[in-house]
């Protein structure tokens, strides 16, 4: 029973280029997200997914897009990578009241 | 989103005394949930504490004890007998207590422990 799994744990990209992180939970739950944390300033919100086939904007959708491709995976992609995407990436699903996070990606955009 | 305030960047306690992190929010719903998270240089999320606002009884988990004021909207974390693998970053969060699971953090203390 992984819980909610991530990949990459690392990347380095340059200016322009595209990527998807890519997250898994095998907790059989509706919902998926995708937060964002960066210094100072906590975790903040950039999609989610209520259930299969549905996403939703969060607090700071700008410049991500994403694909729940079935119950079990939902995708964060960056079409072309800024210096400001520069950040830790959480992927979270509920398991009861909470929510369960993966190990995180940190991400440099050169 | 709603607000999360922790107005304490860095917090420091020797081994084996008591920290206490503040945390308040803003919110217009009454009924939500208030969680503390804890994340070591790993950098894992891990729940430390739940707090249901319905109850008023204040959630305790081993070493770790809230005080959680509904009215004042504060939500304080009480780490007693701070132990070395005490020390990281500590985020309050809220999430609404409707089916919606989002949740809103606050900019987070961390906590250095002296031994």
């Amino acid at each position: 029973n992984a819980g909610v799994t991530q990949t990459p744990k690392f990347q380095v990209l340059k200016t322009g280029q595209s990527m998807t992180l890519q997250c898994a939970q095998d907790m059989n739950h509706n919902s998926m997200y995708w937060y964002r944390q960066d210094p100072g300033m906590g975790l903040r919100l950039i999609y989610y997914s209520a259930s299969e086939g549905t996403t939703d904007k969060g607090e700071v959708p700008n410049g991500y897009n994403v694909s729940r491709l079935n119950k079990r995976e939902f995708s964060l992609r960056l079409e072309s990578a800024a210096p400001s995407q520069t950040s830790v990436y959480f992927c979270a699903s509920p398991k009861g009241p909470e929510q369960f996070f993966g190990p995180g990606t940190r991400l440099t955009v050169l | 989103a709603q607000t999360v305030t922790q107005s304490q960047p860095e917090m420091s306690v020797q081994e084996a005394e008591t920290v206490t992190l503040s945390c308040t929010y803003d919110t217009s719903e009454s009924d939500y949930y208030l969680f503390w998270y804890k994340q070591p240089p790993s950098r894992q999320m891990i729940l430390v504490i739940r707090q249901e606002a319905y109850k008023q009884q204040n959630a305790t988990e081993n070493r770790f004890s809230v005080n959680f004021q509904k009215a004042a909207k504060s939500f304080s974390l009480k780490i007693s007998d701070s132990q070395l693998g005490d020390a990281a970053m500590y985020f309050c969060a809220y999430r609404s207590g409707t089916d919606d699971y989002k949740l809103s953090f606050g900019a987070g203390t961390t906590v250095t422990v002296r031994a």
